[in-house]
């Protein structure tokens, strides 16, 4: 059973449209992530919910909002496509209190051509 | 500012060798640091969770330590195995932020 899980895997998009990526997890946790990997494979934070609140806004373009539903939801919208937004986009969730750890999402792989 | 940084970026052994994998932080302001397995074209799985207020963990034929002080930990595999070839991150929590910080990963590949 899959504890956070992410749709699609892929999507492949043109320029200029918009799409939405979502996330779920399983694991009863309260606070829940969006992260970027770029072609170096870097992993950078862009957002965090807890408890839906948002709480992190890694100076993300506005083209980018996320929603959170609910404490098991994060779902990543994208306005106006940009070739630069191709990447690997990550979901995660932990809890808030210190000693526990993050889970990941297999990834959704965002090729705008 | 948080960094984390990985050394070495690529890593390539003989099977059966052990290895150490090396993450260092700048800031020692952390709740825990969590190491990580990238396969390619997948997403992340958590190796190790390392507390701030321990030393090391241990689970099967990883060992990760962690000194806090200096900035440092290292993730030591034993007995390698082709399987084990991946990309390994680590990942530090700052102190009163519920952000987690990457390091630039070890891409290892371990030879039949």
């Amino acid at each position: 059973d899959t504890a956070v899980s992410q749709t699609p895997k892929y999507l492949v998009t043109q320029m200029g449209n918009d799409k939405s990526i979502k996330c779920e997890q399983n694991l009863g946790h309260d606070t829940m992530y969006w992260y970027k990997q770029d072609s170096k494979k870097f992993l950078k934070i862009m957002f965090s919910y807890n408890n839906k609140e948002l709480i992190i806004n890694e100076t993300v373009p506005n083209r980018f909002s996320p929603k959170s539903p609910d404490k098991a939801h994060l779902n990543l919208h994208i306005n106006s496509l940009e070739l630069g937004d191709s990447a690997v986009y990550f979901c995660a969730s932990s809890q808030a209190r210190a000693n526990t750890e993050a889970f990941f999402g297999q990834g959704t792989r965002l090729t705008v051509v | 500012k948080q960094e984390v940084t990985q050394i070495p970026a690529a890593l390539s052994v003989p099977e059966g060798e052990n290895l150490v994998l090396n993450c260092s932080f700048t800031d020692s302001a952390i709740y825990n640091l969590q190491w990580f397995r990238q396969d390619p074209g997948k997403g992340l799985t958590s190796l190790l969770l390392i507390q701030s207020s321990q030393r090391e963990q241990t689970s099967g034929r990883l060992n990760a330590s962690l000194d806090k002080s200096s900035g440092r930990s290292t993730l030591y595999i034993a007995a390698s195995q082709p399987g084990d070839s991946a990309t390994y991150l680590c990942a530090v929590r700052r102190e009163g932020t519920y952000k987690y910080i990457f390091g630039t990963g070890t891409r290892l590949k371990v030879l039949a």
